[in-house]
Order: C-alpha cells, then structure tokens, then sequence
C-alpha cells in the first residue's frame, strides 16, 4: 500500500494555458474524489468516479474542467483555458466503498 | 443541504496544554459520518477519525479524544498535553449516501493550530 500518489506536485502555468493533473489511487479503492483547496478554507467537492464512471459532479466544475479515470485505476483532471481563479491546490482521495478517504498529497497550481 | 462550521479560525497554545477544536455540523440525514482531518504544512491531509451518526460513544486514542452530541450536533476534537508536532490546520468534515450524494466530503473551514515549546 504506497498511498494515493499525485503527479505533479507544483504546476506554475500562464492564463489561458492547458493543464493535466494526475491522482494514482491505492490499489483496489474502486472510489475516487477529486477537491479543490483555496487558501485558509477547506477542501471543496468537485467530481467523483465509482471505477470508471463519473457519478457525480460540484457544480464548482465549470465546463473548461474535464475528469476521466480510464479502466477505474488512475485519474486525470484537465483543466483548459486556465484562469487566475483556477489558482488553488487539488487534492485527490481513494477509498473503497463506503469508507475512509485517504487523500494524496496534492498538486498546487499557480496561474500566473 | 450540508453544513461544517469550525468557528475557531485560529488557536495558539504552549506545549502541555490541554486544546479543545470544535466542530457543529448541519444535516436532515439520519445517517451520516463524521470525520477529522489533520492538515500538517506539508499540504496532505491525515485522517484521524470517523464516526457515523448511531454511535455516540466518545472515543479516546492516545492524546487524541473526541466527543459527539448528537444533541448540540457538535463533534468537538481535544488534544491532551499538546505537543509541537501537533501543529496543524484541522478539519472536521461531514458525509452522507443518500439524496443522489455519493459520499463526499464537507469540510468546514479548518483551525489552525499551534503549539508553541
């Protein structure tokens, strides 16, 4: 078991850019969350996969973000266009079903 | 709809100090989990705790105790003889199953915590 690993760790893009995140979940965790952390508030929901099926959706997740989790293992969230508001850190948890939430260690975007 | 409240934004303590985070939570769900977070400066998130709304019994690990009253809807977090190492921003966050919800996290707003030597 090496934990929810994220990749990558710091991301310092310029607005209107594209970026790709990635969360490995541990092993066997059939969910995964996606979140979003501004700075002094708490992570906020923004989308969650049951395997490979996107169940559901913040309405935080405007239309330029895009989730995926191919084959229910690693997941990926895009987001297009970028813009300084998008500047925050993402988190992503696993856990298998009804359970715990073991989050990564995040990657923190910078929107410059 | 869900709610966290953490109303201590920030808490500053000396080593050996008994700490008292607090947490009142908002929900028409009868069944729902309660959970503590720990959040070092390095970014990542520890869980600490979950309790799911049918158990009420308080629960005590190590220097770690918790207390939830479903009455007060409060599930208030106490560290005993705090340490340096216990510095942190703590979240308390609420989930549900029901409702088309699948489960994610509500946090409140986080306490910042510091134990000063």
């Amino acid at each position: 078991d090496t934990g929810v690993s994220q990749d990558p760790r710091h991301k310092i893009t310029k607005r209107g850019q594209n970026v790709t995140f990635r969360c490995d979940p541990i092993s066997e965790h059939n969910r995964l969350y996606w979140y979003r952390q501004t700075l002094g508030q708490g992570p906020e929901f923004l989308t969650y996969f049951q395997n490979e099926a996107q169940l559901e959706k913040s309405r935080l997740l405007s239309d330029r973000f895009s989730a995926e989790r191919p084959k229910g293992s690693f997941s990926t969230l895009e987001i297009q266009r970028t813009e300084q508001g998008d500047s925050a850190m993402y988190l992503c948890a696993s856990s298998p079903a009804k359970n715990i939430q073991y989050f990564g260690a995040g990657t923190r975007l910078s929107v410059l | 709809a869900q709610k966290v409240t953490q109303a201590q934004t920030e808490i500053s303590v000396v080593e050996k100090e008994d700490v008292t985070l607090d947490c009142v939570y908002e929900t028409r769900d009868t069944t729902y989990y309660l959970f503590w977070y720990k959040q070092p400066p390095s970014g990542e998130l520890v869980f600490l705790i979950r309790r799911n709304s049918f158990d009420e019994q308080n629960e005590i690990s190590g220097r770690y105790s918790w207390n939830f009253q479903k009455s007060t809807s409060s599930f208030n977090f106490t560290i005993t003889a705090s340490q340096v190492v216990d510095s942190a921003v703590y979240f308390c966050a609420l989930s549900v199953f029901y409702g088309g919800s699948q489960g994610n996290l509500i946090f409140g707003k986080g306490t910042k915590l510091s134990v000063k030597p």
